[in-house]
C-alpha cells in the first residue's frame, strides 16, 4: 500500500530538547516536504527536499533542520524546541510531475512543547 | 507570487443543503489547481483536481472547475451528507516548483443533521 509514515504521532516535549521526528514513503517520490498546520493560518511549507543530499526552506524554516539522506526518508528536527513550535506537523511526499503535482500526506504528528 | 485565497469559515450547513467554498488564486504561470479535505484526526488526502482553464474535476459528488479569466476554483457540492463534515483547503502548483503546493488557509465545514 503506497503510502507515507510520520512518527511519533503525538509527542509532549520540553523547551530545549532535541527531537527528531520521522517521515518515510514508500512510492520512490523524488519530492518530500514538510508543512505545519496552525489553527487560522492552513499549511505552511517548512523545508522541501527535491531529491537524496537536495533541500531547500519553505516558508517557515526558523527552528527547524533536514536531511534527505535516502530517497524514502525525510526526517525533521527540532535541534531547541520553543512553544512556539507546538504544532501539527505534516509530512508529504510528490512524484513532482506537472500535470498531476498531487501531494500525498501523512497521518500528522501533533507535537507540544511546554 | 503563487498564492490562494479561500473563503473563511466555519461553514455549518443542514444535510442535503447546496455547498459553496470560493477560492481565488494568483499565479506565475499556469498552475495546477486542487482541493484537498482533512478529515478529523487525519492527514489530507486530494479530493479533486484540474490541470488546466476550462477542466472540471470530480469526486464524491464535490465539482469545481478552472476558471481562468476569474482566477477561481470554486468548490461546490449540490447535496451534503454529515460525513462531509471536513475542513477543505485549495491548492495551486506551478512547474517552477515542482513537488511543491501552495495552499490556502481551510475551510471548516459543518454538516448537521
Amino acid at each position: 500500500e503506497a503510502q507515507v509514515t510520520q512518527n511519533p504521532r503525538y509527542l509532549i516535549t520540553v523547551t530545549g530538547k532535541k527531537l527528531t521526528v520521522t517521515c518515510s514513503q514508500n512510492m520512490n517520490h523524488e519530492y518530500m516536504s514538510w508543512y505545519r498546520q496552525d489553527p487560522g493560518l492552513g499549511l505552511r511549507q517548512i523545508y522541501y527536499s527535491m531529491n537524496v543530499e537536495v533541500t531547500d526552506k519553505g516558508d517557515v524554516p526558523e527552528g527547524y533542520k533536514v536531511s534527505r539522506k535516502e530517497k524514502r526518508n525525510f526526517p525533521l528536527i527540532l535541534e531547541s524546541p520553543s512553544p512556539n513550535q507546538t504544532s501539527l506537523y505534516f509530512c508529504a511526499s510528490s512524484s513532482g510531475h506537472q500535470n498531476t503535482g498531487e501531494l500525498f500526506f501523512g497521518e500528522g504528528s501533533r507535537l507540544t512543547v511546554l | 507570487g503563487n498564492s490562494v485565497t479561500q473563503m473563511e469559515g466555519p461553514v455549518t450547513l443542514s444535510e442535503e443543503a447546496f455547498l459553496t467554498i470560493n477560492c481565488t488564486y494568483t499565479a506565475t504561470g499556469y498552475p495546477s489547481l486542487f482541493w484537498y479535505v482533512q478529515y478529523p484526526g487525519e492527514g489530507l488526502q486530494l479530493l479533486l483536481k484540474a490541470t488546466k482553464a476550462d477542466d472540471k474535476g470530480s469526486n464524491k459528488g464535490f465539482e469545481a472547475t478552472y476558471r481562468k479569466e476569474t482566477t477561481s476554483f470554486h468548490l461546490e457540492k449540490g447535496s451534503v451528507q454529515v460525513s462531509d463534515s471536513a475542513v477543505y483547503f485549495c491548492a495551486l502548483g506551478v512547474s517552477s516548483t515542482l513537488g511543491r503546493l501552495y495552499f490556502g488557509r481551510g475551510t471548516q465545514l459543518t454538516v448537521w443533521p
